[in-house]
């Protein structure tokens, strides 16, 4: 069965750093694209970016471009998202998903939720 | 703003048929046949229901069905059921973007 588990929620303050995970099992995880997407507080959902665990090739879009920072350590299943520096406007719930060929999304994590409150 | 356009709100009453379209352009509906459409339940992940148009995942109810003509894809569910209720999203591979585009999403409300 293929899964992807997030790692817990999250309470930070504007400025400081985060790293969430994703880790995939009951697949090849090195040979499907992981992406991350953002959906604030009743809003809707926005890629943020992509990435290859093979090679670690990686795609943003442009309005997360300079803003977070993607990767993934293939060894151990699991893909990352990242902030240097934390916004109060960071406040959302993060959700990692599998693309499999044309489909971005063919399974779903459960979900990160990320506040970001002074 | 969304790259796709979805209707805010649509409602149905159980038993009906309900259509969710979403409007894009020749660089990605009208130009592939890659969308796909997600149910996403409040404070849940969302799900994929339908694939590449029209394909169904294993296990997604036969009720649900997808289409396009042009640069307009719609997600039909027929004989609504009260657990419907939901918000729905459209996706769409894009020519512009090695990612892929989301409608602004649609909240069915099942009467």
């Amino acid at each position: 069965e293929v899964q992807l588990v997030q790692s817990g929620a999250e309470v930070k303050k504007p400025g400081e750093s985060l790293k969430i995970s994703c880790k995939g099992s009951g697949y090849s995880f090195p040979s499907y694209w992981i992406g991350w997407v953002r959906q604030m507080p009743g809003k809707g959902l926005e890629w943020m970016g992509i990435i290859y665990p093979g090679d670690s090739d990686t795609r943003y879009s442009p309005s997360f471009q300079g803003q977070v920072t993607i990767s993934a350590d293939k060894s151990i299943s699991t893909a990352y998202l990242q902030w240097s520096s934390l916004k109060a406007s960071d406040t959302a719930m993060y959700y990692c998903a599998r693309r499999s060929g044309t489909t971005v999304g063919d399974y779903w994590g459960q979900g990160t939720l990320v506040t970001v409150s002074s | 703003q969304s790259a796709l356009t979805q209707p805010a709100s649509v409602s149905g009453s159980p038993g009906q048929s309900i259509t969710i379209s979403c409007t894009g352009t020749s660089s990605d509906v009208g130009g592939y046949n890659y969308v796909s459409w997600y149910q996403q339940h409040p404070g849940k992940a969302p799900k994929l229901m339908i694939y590449d148009v029209s394909n169904r995942p294993s296990g997604i109810s036969n009720r649900f069905s997808g289409s396009k003509s042009g640069n307009t894809a719609s997600l039909t569910i027929s004989g609504l059921q009260a657990e419907d209720e939901a918000d729905y999203y459209c996706s769409s591979y894009t020519s512009s973007s090695t990612l892929a585009v989301f409608g602004g999403g649609t909240k069915l409300t099942v009467l």
